[in-house]
């Protein structure tokens, strides 16, 4: 059972690329989330989808888009990287009680 | 004011040692609370899931919600050099709106 899985795990970008990053869940899960973790700031929402269809600005939405393309998968777009967005995302996906699952996460540094 | 404060620690326990690691919030209307740990370079695990004041145990751990203090505990029993990892609170009213603490570190030493 893979539960959830992220793609890449790493990434270097340059200020001003663009890039994908990748979450599919294997649990029947209708809600996803996308969180960045940084040192000092703890987890942090970006964006949520509460089912396939449907997505909503979390905390930080600034700078990303998502794309719920299914029910399995959920993935977040940054447009034009800059240096502020070096961090390590999670997707995760949320339990009928309620509890998070989440990803290995994905480290990303934008030069 | 942050929604949850947790101390970051680091806390280096021996082996055996009892731990407690807490976490404070300001919403009284939270109704959420929640442990996670998180291995180096790993994704958050959840360990305890409450909704209610009170205690709840499950094996050496033991978490504890007070909703008039707005003040959260873990505690770990006989704590083993595995269960070095960073601890999570996350606190709130939904998974769609759950603030999580910054993290303590603990480590368990042989």
């Amino acid at each position: 059972n893979a539960g959830v899985t992220q793609t890449p795990k790493f990434q270097v970008l340059k200020t001003g690329q663009s890039m994908t990053l990748q979450c599919a869940q294997d649990m029947n899960h209708n809600s996803m989330y996308w969180y960045r973790q940084d040192p000092g700031m703890g987890l942090r929402l970006i964006y949520y989808s509460a089912s396939e269809g449907t997505t909503d600005k979390g905390e930080v939405p600034n700078g990303y888009n998502v794309s719920r393309l299914n029910k399995r998968e959920f993935s977040l777009r940054l447009e034009s990287a800059a240096p502020s967005q070096t961090s390590v995302y999670f997707c995760a996906s949320r339990g009928n009680t309620g509890e998070l699952f989440f990803g290995e996460g994905s480290r990303l540094t934008v030069l | 004011q942050k929604e949850v404060e947790q101390d970051p620690g680091p806390l280096s326990v021996p082996e055996g040692a009892i731990v407690s690691l807490n976490c404070t919030y300001s919403n009284s209307a939270f109704q959420y609370f929640m442990w996670y740990r998180q291995y180096s370079r790993k994704g958050p695990e959840l360990l305890m899931y409450t909704y209610s004041s009170g205690n709840k145990e499950d094996g050496r751990f033991t978490a504890q919600v007070d909703k008039s203090s707005k003040y959260i505990s873990l505690f770990i029993r006989d704590s083993q050099p595995s269960d070095s990892a960073t601890y999570l609170c996350a606190i709130g009213w939904g998974a769609n709106n759950l603030f999580f603490g910054t993290g303590t570190r603990l480590t368990v030493i042989p």
